[in-house]
């Protein structure tokens, strides 16, 4: 067990509609992460934050938008969902600055499989 | 900016035979390391690190990495696999720093033949 939740699990979901993915990162850690890994295009980056500001930008579209909030939690929303985003979406995290060890070491969550009919 | 290159996208090896999974990266700066596995169905997993001193890292299951800065590689061995190393491996480069950058490579299907 990494340390971090993922809701939901699974879900589907028609074309045009919107979800949420939740992401709990592991107790302490500021930085969270969020990636999408499909067949046809692997593991894509797609944003990160480190306590509650948006840090690095990757592959993410922009029907999607994630936040972080104060207690560092976050989630990813997509919207106008297409066939083309269903995928594996993964939440994970890291520790605070200056961490030696779990500061440099990205934990990962079960991920949220997304399927869009 | 950093990247990792991981020149083989599947590599199948026979039960109880060595395996070299290669991981190449660039970077200006100091760079960690890591090695993350995907068993089906599951997240990745961290498998190995290199963050400083030996360069030679072991994972608890018997794999090893070596840091190599003049040839920038970071390959990942085992000298027998087993049937359940079958997953996806993915090597990461992070340049550190207050908020950590993560770099991962495209990942290599490992696929142990019994």
């Amino acid at each position: 067990d990494s340390g971090v939740t993922q809701t939901p699990k699974h879900l589907i979901t028609a074309t045009g509609q919107r979800v949420t993915l939740r992401c709990s990162p592991r107790s302490g850690d500021l930085s969270v992460y969020w990636y999408q890994q499909s067949l046809d295009q692997g593991l894509q980056f797609l944003i990160q934050y480190y306590n509650g500001e948006e840090r690095a930008k990757g592959n993410i579209l922009e029907r999607f938008s994630a936040q972080q909030f104060p207690d560092l939690h976050s989630e990813l929303n997509l919207s106008s969902l297409e066939l083309g985003d269903s995928a594996l979406y993964f939440c994970a995290s890291s520790g605070a600055a200056g961490g030696q060890d779990s500061g440099n070491t990205i934990y990962f969550g079960e991920g949220s499989w997304l399927t869009v009919v | 900016a950093q990247s990792v290159t991981q020149l083989d996208s599947q590599v199948p090896v026979f039960e109880e035979a060595p395996v070299e999974l290669r991981c190449n990266y660039s970077s200006s700066v100091s760079v960690y390391l890591f090695w993350y596995v995907q068993y089906p169905n599951q997240g990745l997993q961290l498998l190995l690190k290199y963050l400083s001193g030996s360069t030679l890292v072991e994972s608890i299951n018997g794999f090893e990495a070596e840091f190599n800065k003049s040839q920038t590689s970071f390959h990942l061995r085992k000298p027998s696999v087993h049937i359940s190393d079958t997953a996806e491996y993915f090597c990461a480069v992070s340049e550190g720093g207050g908020y950590q950058k993560v770099t991962f490579g495209t990942g290599t299907k490992l696929q142990v033949i019994p």
